[in-house]
């Protein structure tokens, strides 16, 4: 099956500092993967489409300047939280789209990042 | 804007009995639906997709219906044991087609 696979699983930073999350696809190429936020008893809210070779796409209301996505190859995407703040301490989650020639897409998510910025 | 409801925020039931989920959506016609478990700290695993001209889908212990009239979909564990004890989610594509967006799940306990 396809493994997606998230580091670190969880971090813990002082405020103003910057933390990167990295995403990776195992045993698949993802031209596309999604980077969610989930807090506690809440759904999970996507912040933006990475796709590779090109600019992210950010959810209204997602500041691009502070979550910065670099998907620079087939396999890795990357998230940085610019200097963070307590606000930003959730459950950092990331997916790849599979599309199977015939089938639907599944989307195949990382274990998840917990962040804690003291 | 789309909207997912998942009514039940949690749902108790013994060991062998069926559990059942309720899925609603609004403001949408999705193509397919589909239905992830999420394990505290961890991340979904999808389990279930059911399209738009399915009206059921079967996978070992899970059934999935599709009422696209009603715009719900229920979601059944049969002979629920308490290792299915987790956060299920339903899920639909955007209205754009280019991501899933997420109901906030039902917290399933099945107690032995």
């Amino acid at each position: 099956g396809a493994v997606v696979s998230q580091h670190p699983s969880r971090v813990i930073c002082k405020s103003g500092t910057s933390v990167k999350i990295e995403c990776r696809s195992l045993d698949f190429q993802a031209t596309t993967m999604f980077w969610y936020r989930q807090f506690p008893k809440q759904s999970l809210m996507l912040m933006a489409t990475s796709n590779e070779g090109s600019k992210a796409t950010y959810e209204q209301g997602v500041e691009k300047d502070k979550f910065l996505i670099n998907h620079a190859s087939l396999t890795l995407s990357t998230l940085t939280v610019t200097s963070a703040h307590p606000e930003d301490s959730s459950f950092y989650i990331c997916s790849a789209r599979v599309v199977r020639v015939g089938q639907q897409e599944t989307q195949y998510f990382g274990p998840g990042t917990r962040l804690l910025v003291l | 804007s789309q909207k997912i409801e998942q009514n039940s925020e949690a749902l108790n039931i013994q060991e062998g009995k069926t559990a059942t989920l309720t899925c609603n959506y609004t403001n949408y016609s999705p193509a397919y639906l589909q239905w992830y478990r999420q394990d505290p700290g961890r991340g979904p695993v999808f389990l279930l997709l059911i399209r738009e001209n399915e009206k059921e889908k079967r996978k070992e212990r899970l059934k999935v219906t599709f009422d696209t009239t009603l715009k719900q979909s229920l979601f059944h564990i049969t002979a629920s044991q308490p290792a299915d004890s987790a956060t299920y989610l339903c899920a639909l594509l955007n209205q754009a087609g280019t991501a899933l967006i997420f109901g906030k799940g039902t917290t399933l306990s099945v107690s032995s």
